[in-house]
């Protein structure tokens, strides 16, 4: 169980355009989840929590219009990069909580901005 | 506001030596704790969680950690390294009383040598 799944796992997408990740929970249903992301060698930094039916609380520095968050339904959270440039590149990771407690991370997604 | 440290940045040990991982926090009262594992361009799985109770925790893989109140600590231990264990190893904390952020460490980097 606590099984979450990402999509796309890898894409590269040109300077100026913008970018859906999606986040599912597969089989357990999610009120909250969170978006992280990882530069090279380093760890990970939570840039939002995502919130069932309600906005994203989104962490300092993070620029909520530029990531976009919808958390539509118990079982899905999108990330959306606007207007993605190169230094957006980077590893995003989403987690949700499972049933017996701990994040469930999602296998992830590498963007990388040409 | 919680913290982890992770002081060692990189650790070169010989298959089937022993291995501990140190890690330490900062937090108000006793948090949630956890070690993950990521291997290269993956996401990052649940390798063991402290809540409560029992201050020494299995997990997955043959892993073990250790809760220790008096020295902030939740240092990772394995008896025989294996040569699949090479990753990188991410210690967290998380606010007690659920759904909290997770602040992670800086990561360890494993490295397994014949």
């Amino acid at each position: 169980g606590a099984v979450v799944s990402q999509h796309p796992s890898w894409v590269i997408c040109k300077s100026g355009t913008s970018v859906k990740i999606e986040c599912r929970s597969l089989d357990f249903q999610a009120t909250t989840m969170f978006w992280y992301r990882q530069f090279p060698k380093q760890s990970l930094m939570l840039m939002a929590t995502s919130n069932e039916g309600s906005k994203a609380t989104y962490e300092q520095g993070v620029e909520k219009d530029k990531f976009l968050i919808n958390h539509a339904s118990l079982t899905l959270s999108t990330l959306t990069v606007t207007s993605a440039h190169p230094e957006d590149s980077s590893f995003y990771i989403c987690s949700a909580h499972g049933r017996s407690g701990g994040q469930y991370f999602g296998p992830g997604t590498r963007l990388t901005v040409t | 506001a919680q913290s982890v440290t992770q002081p060692d940045i990189h650790i070169t040990v010989s298959e089937g030596a022993s291995l501990e991982l140190r890690c330490n926090y900062s937090y108000g009262a006793t948090p949630y704790l956890f070690w993950y594992v990521q291997s290269p361009g993956q996401g990052l799985q649940l390798l063991l969680k402290y809540f409560s109770g029992d201050t020494l925790v299995q997990g997955i893989k043959g892993f073990e950690a250790e809760f220790k109140r008096s020295q902030s600590s939740f240092n990772l231990r394995k008896p025989s390294v294996h040569w699949s264990d090479a990753a990188e190893y991410f210690c967290a904390v998380e606010g007690s009383g659920g759904y909290q952020k997770v602040t992670f460490g800086t990561g360890t980097k494993l490295q397994v040598i014949p």
